[in-house]
């Protein structure tokens, strides 16, 4: 049983660039997050997900978008990159809002 | 404004030498304080979720506490393996979730 997969795992970005991040679980969960992690700062959600077709934004999100075609997936894009979104992604799950969430195993990004 | 604070930030303990980590919170509505394990390198591992002041939950030598305005991991006869760090969480909102910056625990054989 997989969980919840993150690829790819490490990503050096230039300035300007873009890229998507995938997320995909395979627990049937409804919900799905997208945090940053940054040291001293703690996780920060950017974009959340209550199910397939449906996308919201968090706590920051400014410079990232999301997409959820598929249950199972859930893209994160960086349309533009800029070194302060230099960070380790992680993407959650959960079966429901406020309920215990899985987490990936992260994705270092780091932008130059 | 929702804050989640941790600490202390970092704690060096013996093994067997018994210690607890605090978060303290200020959320206008609590829905739950969660507690999670991350090692280096990992994703967040979930521990407990308590959900009223006084309740109390254990797993193994971990156990977490909540009052009205804060939470206490309290670890007994910690080993080597318990080292980690250690996060707490709160939802202001639905769907929302508030991390600490999180405990540094080590604990040395």
């Amino acid at each position: 049983n997989a969980g919840v997969t993150q690829t790819p795992k490490f990503r050096v970005l230039k300035t300007g660039q873009s890229m998507t991040l995938l997320c995909a679980q395979d627990m049937n969960h409804e919900y799905m997050y997208w945090y940053r992690q940054d040291p001293g700062m703690g996780l920060r959600l950017i974009h959340y997900s209550v199910g397939e077709g449906t996308t919201a934004k968090g706590e920051v999100p400014d410079g990232y978008n999301v997409s959820r075609l598929k249950k199972q997936n859930f893209l994160l894009g960086l349309e533009s990159a800029a070194p302060s979104q230099t960070s380790v992604y992680f993407c959650a799950s959960s079966l429901r809002g406020n309920t215990e969430a899985f987490f990936g195993q992260g994705t270092r990004l780091t932008v130059v | 404004e929702d804050q989640v604070t941790q600490s202390p930030e970092a704690l060096r303990l013996q093994e067997g030498e018994s210690s607890s980590l605090n978060c303290s919170y200020t959320v206008s509505g609590l829905r739950g304080l969660f507690w999670y394990r991350q090692d280096p390198g990992k994703g967040p591992e979930f521990l407990f979720t308590l959900y009223s002041a006084g309740e109390e939950k254990e797993k193994e030598r971990l156990k977490a506490t909540l009052t009205k305005k804060e939470s206490f991991l309290h670890i007994t006869a910690p080993k080597p393996e318990d080292s980690a760090t250690y996060l707490c969480a709160v939802p202001p909102y639905t769907n929302d979730m508030r991390f600490g910056a999180g405990t540094r625990l080590t604990v040395k054989p």
